[in-house]
């Protein structure tokens, strides 16, 4: 079936530390990857997205690269500040024909940014 | 309203009682979410609606839980005789189809308590 493995948390650095957040897919399909991000007492949202094998999605300074060989998308930033402190989700969605699927969430990885 | 709407924001209830969880998704979005985060279990899947399609209940965790929308718009999910490993937070997630991807609005859940 499909799902997500992503690295466990918690994660703890230092502001302008560099960041990787691990993930791993398996699909049935030709999945579309995403990212979303929960800021402490908000809802989830969207963060970068990518629907095809080498596409890069960027956001925020936050960039995923689909790997279709080794079935990853790793959330990279090159330097976190502490806003960026949050819970991180990856996603994946397989869509059948014209009929989009559901999408199915990694456990979430919580990022915490020290100044 | 701008975003997904969900209420009660918190509910406490006594184990064996029956709790409605109302979410009123983003004007015109066609597909609905259900998702369920509990504390170190990250995001599970309960159901979705898609338009008129029949909806995917494949993750309800039992027949105790139900869910129903009413016209494509507002959604009510019902858990008959809760038990304490209900409580988490209940999400719901709205989306429209853009440009041939899905981008999904989250709104801030409702923070189920049984005791």
């Amino acid at each position: 079936g499909d799902s997500v493995t992503q690295m466990e948390g918690p994660v703890t650095l230092s502001e302008e530390a560099f960041l990787t957040i691990n993930c791993t897919y398996t699909a049935t399909g030709y999945p579309s990857l995403f990212w979303y991000v929960q800021y402490p007492g908000e809802g989830l949202q969207l963060l970068l997205k990518a629907t095809k094998a080498d596409d890069k999605g960027s956001n925020k300074g936050f960039e995923a690269t689909y790997r279709k060989e080794t079935t990853s998308f790793h959330l990279e930033k090159g330097s976190v500040q502490v806003s960026d402190s949050a819970v991180y989700f990856c996603a994946l969605r397989v869509d059948r024909g014209s009929t989009l699927g559901r999408l199915y969430f990694g456990r979430g990885t919580q990022l915490t940014v020290w100044p | 309203g701008a975003g997904v709407s969900q209420s009660p924001s918190n509910k406490v209830t006594e184990k064996g009682k029956d709790v409605e969880l109302r979410c009123d998704p983003i004007s015109g979005h066609t597909a609905l979410y259900w998702y369920r985060q509990s504390l170190g279990q990250g995001l599970e899947f309960l159901i979705y609606f898609q338009g008129n399609s029949a909806p995917d209940k494949s993750g309800l965790p039992s027949d105790r839980f139900s869910a129903e929308r009413t016209g494509g718009s507002v959604s009510t999910l019902t858990i008959q005789r809760t038990q304490q490993e209900d409580s988490a937070v209940y999400l719901c997630a709205s989306s429209l189809q853009d440009g041939g991807w899905e981008k999904l609005f989250f709104g801030s859940g409702t923070q189920l308590s049984v005791l």
